[in-house]
């Protein structure tokens, strides 16, 4: 079991807007900042977004972030097929002293 | 170009060891904090291990703490992972990523260990 919670696969049609969720606990997501990641099958994983809600150059706005309390949440906008991927977030657990991921959430473009 | 390509991956046998490499080029390595994620056959990304820029401060997970080893050196723009008494459930692609701020910014493309008799 992942310390971050995730939906195991979400599914929308081309063009549309999808949500991802991340749920944890105040010892990672409620008090330290939450990346995104892309892993496309076969390839490795690419930040999408960091600081809860920051994009690295090259990403467009399509793909959002915020942060709630002791959740996260992705956002992906205008949805293409490329867009199929798996989606992991990730922080820092001061618990346990580690970085933790979510379990990842296979996206289906429709 | 940033660049970080992993190597020393391979099949042992349960109770074994492995030394993997992780080349870093196109940035100042010394600078930067690095990490080693692993991810096995068809499962989500697991984090394993931390270093801090000058090697003082080192974080590894439960699960292979006492087993595994992070260091690195900086003159050789390189990063390792010792890992000892290595397990079936050991087994997967081990990325190295490049820590900036409070996100992994850079991964290299990952190197497979496989733990099997």
């Amino acid at each position: 079991q992942s310390v971050l919670t995730q939906p195991p696969s979400v599914s929308a049609a081309p063009g549309q807007k999808v949500t991802i969720s991340c749920s944890g606990s105040t010892s990672n997501i409620g008090n330290n900042y939450v990346s995104w990641y892309q892993q496309l099958p076969g390839t490795a994983p690419k930040l999408l977004i960091y600081d809860n809600n920051k994009r690295p150059s090259g990403i467009p706005d399509r793909f959002s972030g915020s942060k709630s309390g002791t959740s996260a949440t992705l956002g992906i906008t205008g949805l293409q097929t490329g867009d199929e991927a798996d989606y992991y977030c990730e922080t820092w657990d001061t618990s346990l002293s580690a970085g933790v991921f979510g379990g990842g959430t296979k996206l289906t473009v429709l | 170009e940033v660049q970080l390509v992993e190597s020393g991956g391979g099949l042992v046998q349960p109770g074994g060891s492995l030394r993997l490499s992780c080349a870093a080029s196109g940035f100042t390595f010394s600078n930067y904090r690095m990490n080693w994620v692993r991810q096995a056959p068809g499962k989500g990304l697991e984090w394993v291990s931390y270093i801090s820029t000058g090697s003082t401060t080192i974080y590894s997970a439960d699960s292979v703490k006492g087993r595994f080893t992070i260091s690195r050196d900086n003159a050789k723009n390189s990063l390792y992972l010792q890992m000892n008494s290595l397990r079936a459930e050991d087994t997967a692609v081990y990325f190295c990523a490049r820590e900036k701020g409070n996100t992994l910014d850079y991964w290299g493309q990952g190197t497979l260990v496989t733990v099997s008799s």
